[in-house]
């Protein structure tokens, strides 16, 4: 079946702009998710959606970052204002929910800000 | 203390050879443990999942789990060039996931 997919792949803003990033997890999966990494870094957790539950917004470094999920469906994060350091791959997962069921990741999109 | 540990590596090893990947966590209560591969430029694809201690075998992949040492292990039989990567740990105690940084792992052929 189809996987995560994420869009777009690559994006490419000047500082100050604000962009959207898109995530559609594997359909019946409930839990999704949004991490950062930068070049040569680990998976930073950003925000954790379960359903119709209150997300885990934890992990956001700021308040330049949000997201939304539609029910169990399509995720977005908005990044306001961006800046250099918000040059990164942007990483979404899907799971069934719980805490024994794994993640399958999208492919990722690589933003870079100028 | 980091709560998920590994060696980042590089670990070397010759093509046929066995390698062992290791990982420490933090969080006694851990319940969900799982490996991840990552090839440069490429997003982390899973390779195998345990919960239980003790081994789990899928191929040439054997996870080893001691709860007790809060030790996870991964090792890789046959290695083959292409087994070149990043490995990841991941550990999950709620729904949160906590990632290692990774060891990269090199297999000359």
């Amino acid at each position: 079946g189809a996987g995560v997919s994420q869009s777009p792949s690559n994006k490419v803003t000047e500082k100050g702009k604000d962009v959207e990033l898109r995530c559609d997890p594997i359909s019946g999966h409930t839990a999704l998710y949004w991490y950062r990494q930068r070049l040569g870094q680990g998976l930073e957790f950003l925000i954790y959606f379960q359903g119709n539950s209150a997300p885990d917004k934890s992990g956001l470094p700021s308040d330049r970052f949000s997201a939304e999920r539609t029910g169990e469906s399509v995720s977005t994060l908005t990044i306001q204002r961006t800046q250099q350091e918000d040059s990164a791959v942007y990483l979404c997962a899907s799971s069934l929910g719980g805490t024994t069921y794994e993640q399958y990741f999208g492919p990722g999109t690589r933003l870079t800000v100028t | 203390q980091k709560e998920v540990e590994q060696n980042s590596g590089p670990l070397s090893v010759p093509e046929g050879a066995i390698a062992s990947l290791n990982c420490t966590y933090s969080d006694r209560v851990s319940q969900s443990f799982f490996w991840y591969r990552q090839y440069s430029g490429k997003s982390p694809e899973l390779i195998m999942s345990i919960y239980s201690n003790g081994d789990k075998e899928d191929g040439r992949f054997t996870a080893q789990l001691n709860k007790a040492s809060q030790y996870v292990s991964l090792l890789i039989r046959d290695s083959q060039p292409s087994d070149s990567a990043t490995y990841l740990c991941a550990v999950s105690g709620t729904y949160k996931y906590i990632f290692g940084t990774g060891t990269r792992l090199k297999v000359l052929a």
